[in-house]
């Protein structure tokens, strides 16, 4: 079945710094993909709505100078958070959909600690 | 707008007990609505969906009816196992594949 991979699974940094995190999709070609945050013991909330070639959609609320997406493959979007505080720590969550089949294929996730 | 609501966790049962966690959404037009799971370490796996009122989802002995009239999609195995215990989410997608998810439930299943 279809396959997202997300890396890394675990970061730490430095608040101030910036880190960036992939989302691959390994055997098919994902047009869209879906930035996601979960909070603990909460649900995950759209961050923002990465298209191949063109600039993300961002759901309200949601700061895109903040959080930088790049979607410049069918396989890979990026996502970095810029100047990285504690606030941000958090569980962050990628999916791909496989055109037409109108279902997400989820990474793993990856936990960002902001020390 | 759109939104999924469903059951604070987390829920315990004995090995092969009946579950049921609720779910209930809100939403313009007629969404699709899923369930996904969440196994410890893992990302979201699809679980089960219905796409359309009065269509049933099922896998894995896991069924969920889209209760259009109560705004409903309940989850519901007849007997539950260890290998369950993961957490559960309710979510319905609208358009565009945007997806809204409920808070999650964690299932807890004890031999």
């Amino acid at each position: 079945g279809a396959v997202v991979s997300q890396h890394p699974s675990w970061v730490i940094c430095k608040s101030g710094t910036s880190v960036k995190i992939e989302c691959r999709s390994l055997d098919f070609q994902a047009t869209t993909m879906f930035w996601y945050r979960q909070f603990p013991k909460q649900s995950l909330m759209l961050m923002a709505t990465s298209n191949e070639g063109s600039k993300a959609t961002y759901e309200q609320g949601v700061e895109k100078d903040k959080f930088l997406i790049n979607h410049a493959s069918l396989t890979l979007s990026t996502l970095t958070v810029t100047s990285a505080h504690p606030e941000d720590s958090s569980f962050y969550i990628c999916s791909a959909s496989d055109s037409g089949a109108n279902v997400l294929t989820f990474g793993a996730g990856s936990r960002l600690t902001v020390l | 707008g759109n939104s999924v609501t469903q059951m604070e966790g987390p829920v315990t049962l004995s090995e092969e007990a009946f579950l049921t966690i609720n779910c209930t959404y809100t939403a313009t037009g007629y969404p699709s609505l899923f369930w996904y799971v969440q196994y410890p370490g893992e990302g979201l796996q699809l679980l089960l969906k219905a796409t359309k009122a009065d269509d049933k989802g099922s896998n894995k002995g896991f069924e969920a009816t889209y209760r259009k009239e109560t705004t409903s999609f309940h989850l519901e195995k007849g007997s539950v196992q260890v290998s369950d215990s993961a957490v559960y989410f309710c979510a319905l997608e609208n358009n565009f594949n945007k997806f809204y998810f409920g808070s999650g439930t964690k299932l807890n299943v004890k031999p």
